[in-house]
């Protein structure tokens, strides 16, 4: 069973609009919570790494938030653009693991114009 | 610098042939991941190296798969026999040994069709 749940698994929204992506762990405990952003045809690409201390975290139009309490990560798009269509990666470290990092299944954004 | 540098970017084989995709870190890194990617099952790491050194290869699905490191620069994922369930993205990422915060960065992968 994967450890890290992500949803919607997909999502479309018209440009310009906001959007929340969220993300539900089990990994426990856990060294950091990532999100990725991923291109059609190409690799992942870090968004934001936040340990868990961290709160939120933000990276231009994009701000991850983190609940450790209730294991629970969101990332918020704003004003979204065309070029934000892409699939969103959630991705959790686990400690002591070397670089052992657990991934959920993405959410699959397009945004239209 | 030029990232993580994969090849070839696409592969189209048949069943029962032997692949091998390659796969160079960004300079100064020193781990090395192989992951696989399909729409079924998402991103699954299935190797990685510290300083050249295989330290968990448990991801590896099958003994038809091995990856080789021989040296800082250059790392090889081989496939033999390859089979059409094999046909996947293939990821390899690099990063600094931070065991604590470190980005891995990721190359632009290969995609692997059997036939």
């Amino acid at each position: 069973k994967n450890q890290v749940e992500q949803s919607p698994q997909s999502l479309i929204i018209l440009e310009g609009k906001n959007c929340t992506l969220q993300c539900n762990y089990t990994v426990s405990p856990f060294s950091n919570l990532r999100w990725y952003k991923q291109d059609t045809g190409r690799g992942p690409v870090s968004l934001t790494i936040m340990t868990f201390s961290e709160n939120t975290k933000s990276n231009g139009r994009y701000t991850a938030t983190l609940d450790a309490d209730t294991k629970q990560s969101s990332l918020h798009i704003t004003a979204s653009q065309l070029s934000d269509s892409a699939s969103y990666i959630c991705v959790v470290r686990i400690p002591g693991a070397g670089n052992m990092l657990t991934f959920g299944g993405g959410t699959r954004l397009m945004v239209k114009p | 610098d030029a990232g993580v540098i994969q090849s070839p970017r696409h592969e189209v084989t048949e069943m029962g042939q032997e692949v091998t995709l390659r796969c160079k870190p960004i300079s100064g890194h020193n781990s090395l991941f192989w992951y696989r990617q399909t729409m079924m099952r998402g991103l699954e790491l299935l190797i990685y190296f510290n300083n050249n050194v295989p330290i968990d290869d448990s991801g590896m699905p099958e003994d038809r798969f091995s990856a080789k490191m021989p040296n800082a620069s250059f790392s090889t994922l081989k496939i033999q026999p390859s089979e059409p369930r094999d046909s996947a993205v293939y990821f390899c990422a690099s990063s600094l040994r931070d065991p604590s915060y470190n980005e891995q960065f990721f190359g632009p992968g290969t995609r692997l069709t059997v036939l």
